[in-house]
C-alpha cells in the first residue's frame, strides 16, 4: 500500500539557520511528489512539486527539495529560515496510475526561534 | 490563479443537525476532494469526484455524503452531525495533467 512518512513531528530551528524536513514514501509506480505548507487556521499552499527531470526542484519562498529514488525520499530544504516560515509542512505523493488523489504524510510542525 | 472557496470559515452546529459545507472552484477543474484534518491524524480523504454527478468514497466516508450537480461546486453533507465530526474540513480541486491540488482555506466545524 502507498504510504508517506515524515519522521519528525516537530522541529525547532533558530532564525537564520538552515532547515531540512524529511519525507520518505512507499509507492508502486513512478511518483509525483509535492510539499505543501499550512499556516495556522489556513488551507494548504503548494510549495513545490516534482514530476520528472531534474531531481532538485525549486519552489516558492526560497524552498527546494531533492528527489532521491534510491532512498525513496523527497526532503525539503531551506538555507536560511525566517520567522514567517513557522508552519506545518506536508509531503504528499501521487502516481498517475492511481488517478488524481494522493497520499499525505502526517506533517512536520516547524517552530522558529528568534 | 485557481481559487477554491469554502463558504464558511467557522461553523457551530448542534448534534443531529444536517450540515452542508460548500466548496466552489473557479478554474473548470474536473476533480474535487473533501478532506478532514485532525491533530495527530493528518489529512484523511472523505469523498472525491472526477466529474459532475460522479462521486467516490475516500478513506472515511461514514456519516458523510456529497453532491456535485455542477462542475464548479462540490458539497459535503453531514446527514446527522455528531460531536466526533468536529474537525477542520478542507476542500481541494485539481485537473489533468496532474499538477497537484489547490486547497480552500478550510472550514472549522464544531458540533456541540
Amino acid at each position: 500500500a502507498q504510504s508517506v512518512t515524515q519522521p519528525d513531528i516537530h522541529i525547532t530551528v533558530s532564525e537564520g539557520a538552515s532547515l531540512e524536513l524529511r519525507c520518505n514514501y512507499s509507492y508502486g509506480a513512478t511518483p509525483y511528489l509535492f510539499w505543501y505548507v499550512q499556516s495556522p487556521g489556513q488551507g494548504l499552499q503548494l510549495l513545490l512539486k516534482y514530476f520528472s527531470g531534474d531531481t532538485l526542484v525549486q519552489g516558492i519562498k526560497g524552498f527546494e527539495a531533492e528527489f532521491k529514488r534510491s532512498q525513496s525520499s523527497f526532503n525539503l530544504r531551506k538555507p536560511s529560515v525566517h520567522w514567517s516560515d513557522a508552519a506545518e509542512y506536508f509531503c504528499a505523493v501521487g502516481a498517475k496510475n492511481y488517478g488524481q488523489n494522493f497520499v499525505f504524510g502526517p506533517g512536520t510542525r516547524l517552530s522558529v526561534l528568534p | 490563479d485557481v481559487k477554491v472557496t469554502q463558504s464558511s470559515r467557522y461553523l457551530v452546529k448542534r448534534t443531529g443537525e444536517k450540515v452542508f459545507l460548500e466548496c466552489v472552484q473557479d478554474m473548470d477543474h474536473e476533480n474535487m476532494f473533501w478532506y478532514r484534518q485532525d491533530p495527530g491524524l493528518g489529512l484523511r480523504l472523505i469523498y472525491f469526484s472526477y466529474d459532475v454527478k460522479m462521486k467516490e468514497k475516500g478513506d472515511i466516508p461514514e456519516g458523510y455524503s456529497v453532491s456535485r450537480e455542477k462542475k464548479e461546486r462540490f458539497s459535503l453533507i453531514l446527514e446527522s452531525a455528531s460531536t466526533n465530526q468536529t474537525s477542520m474540513y478542507l476542500c481541494a480541486s485539481s485537473s489533468p495533467p496532474f499538477y497537484g491540488y489547490t486547497f480552500g482555506s478550510g472550514t472549522r466545524l464544531t458540533v456541540v
